[in-house]
């Protein structure tokens, strides 16, 4: 079964930082890999999807890469700004289904 | 992005009760609709996946007498929590894909709803 872990759980960071967050999975077999932004009490906002062809994508200040071979993707969050707040999850998807990771609860102090 | 309406957003109900939510796909055929639950700190988990026309697949624990789902249109699902208790209390998400467009296209999820059972 796949397993998708997200580190670190929660991070910190002051206004205007570069930052990383980590997503990994067990079984490299995946269709595609969507990073998706979830606020308190909210609902899922897609942000970047990777097919399992590509490298990387990137949109805005986002960028996101996909190593499938080694079951790992980050999430690049360039010069980040209070409104980055939120929760952080990846999603990988071997078949109909997506299986996703407990999240990366990100704090930006203004 | 296309746009996935989830409604009501928050719902509140006594034990026993039934509650239905309603998963409508705005500006594209949904032709495939999840549903899925999220408890407090923890990971969304797949509870059933819905084909327009068909009967929903559950997933292994998910009692599907418990949590109907019908897919009755291209645009709606609908998830019926029947005799709610408190551990149903929890926060459901859908999302819907047109998988006739192809197996890689975008996810789009609902805004989520808050249930809690009192």
């Amino acid at each position: 079964k796949q397993e998708v872990t997200q580190i670190p759980a929660a991070l910190s960071v002051p206004e205007g930082e570069n930052l990383v967050l980590n997503c990994s999975f067990t079984d490299s077999a995946i269709y595609n890999l969507q990073w998706f932004r979830q606020d308190p009490g909210k609902g899922l906002t897609s942000l970047l999807l990777i097919q399992s062809s590509q490298r990387e994508q990137t949109s805005g200040r986002l960028n996101a890469s996909l190593d499938k071979s080694s079951g790992r993707s980050t999430l690049y969050i360039a010069a980040s700004q209070p409104g980055d707040s939120a929760t952080y999850l990846c999603a990988v998807r071997p078949g109909n289904q997506f299986y996703f990771g407990t999240g990366t609860s990100l704090t930006v102090i203004p | 992005g296309a746009v996935v309406s989830q409604h009501p957003s928050r719902v509140i109900c006594k034990s026993g009760t039934s509650v239905k939510i309603e998963c409508r796909s705005l500006d594209f055929q949904a032709t495939t609709m999840f549903w899925y639950r999220q408890f407090p700190k923890q990971s969304l988990m797949l509870m059933a996946t819905s084909n327009e026309g068909s009967k929903a697949t559950y997933e292994q624990g998910v009692e599907k007498d418990k949590f109907l789902i019908n897919h009755a249109s291209l645009t709606l699902s609908t998830l019926t929590v029947t005799s709610a208790h408190p551990e149903d209390s929890s926060f459901y998400i859908c999302s819907a894909r047109d998988l006739l467009i192809g197996w890689d296209t975008e996810a789009f999820f609902g805004q989520g709803t808050r249930l809690t059972v009192v």
